[in-house]
């Protein structure tokens, strides 16, 4: 059965912290696997990964992904206020499908 | 431009009956999918529309049903309302299948009692 958890549930930083937010996945015939920020209702892109060992980087935010270990992980660094969120990771297989985590809820305290 | 509008915001319904929500795309977005939120989880994707065509769907009963218009909105049908429909329906759209653009809308929050 394909699955993806993610860890951990939540977390509470201080600003300033750095974070690492993890995904992991089995998925039947792997296609990509995506980054989101859910601060209210509507999810907002951040990161597509579809090969192994590539950072991609947009700001303080960086992900990576391990295709032969089945995960990938999601670093904010210098955490501040606004990266409150629920992050979550899904994982599009082949067959027009799309699998979500239950998300990472991440509290970050002045 | 507009972005992906959902109407409407909130919605009571009681066990048994019948919704219907609604989804306008992005402006030049010809796919829509349709994800239920219950509370605490993740998005549990449902269906895909791609140019007025069913294109995928995830494992939900045949009560779930769908339409794509040739402006490219959507609606989202759900007959026989359970206690566990009860969630928030985020639809989003994007242009072709890339997930990479595909973009939210604020959803639908129902409440089934």
């Amino acid at each position: 059965e394909d699955k993806v958890v993610q860890s951990p549930l939540s977390l509470v930083v201080h600003e300033g912290d750095t974070v690492t937010l993890n995904c992991s996945y089995e998925v039947t015939n792997f296609r990509s696997l995506l980054w989101y920020k859910q601060e209210k209702k509507a999810p907002t892109f951040l990161f597509m990964l579809t090969s192994s060992g590539i950072e991609k980087k947009s700001g303080r935010l960086s992900s990576i992904l391990d295709k032969k270990e089945l995960f990938s992980i999601l670093n904010i660094t210098a955490t501040q206020t606004g990266d409150s969120a629920v992050y979550l990771c899904a994982v599009e297989p082949t067959g027009n499908q799309f699998y979500f985590g239950t998300g990472t809820s991440l509290t970050v305290i002045p | 431009e507009t972005g992906v509008t959902q109407s409407p915001t909130h919605l009571i319904k009681t066990r048994g009956q019948q919704v219907t929500l609604r989804c306008s795309s992005q402006s030049g977005h010809n796919t829509v999918s349709w994800y239920q939120q219950a509370l605490g989880q993740g998005p549990q994707f449902i269906f895909q529309y791609y140019r007025e065509e069913e294109n995928g769907r995830g494992n939900f009963p045949p009560r779930f049903s769908g339409l794509q218009f040739p402006n490219y909105s959507s609606e989202l049908n759900v007959n026989a309302l359970e206690l566990d429909d009860s969630a928030l329906y985020l639809c989003a759209s994007s242009w072709g299948l890339m997930r990479d653009t595909q973009y939210f809308g604020p959803g639908t929050r129902l409440t089934v009692l």
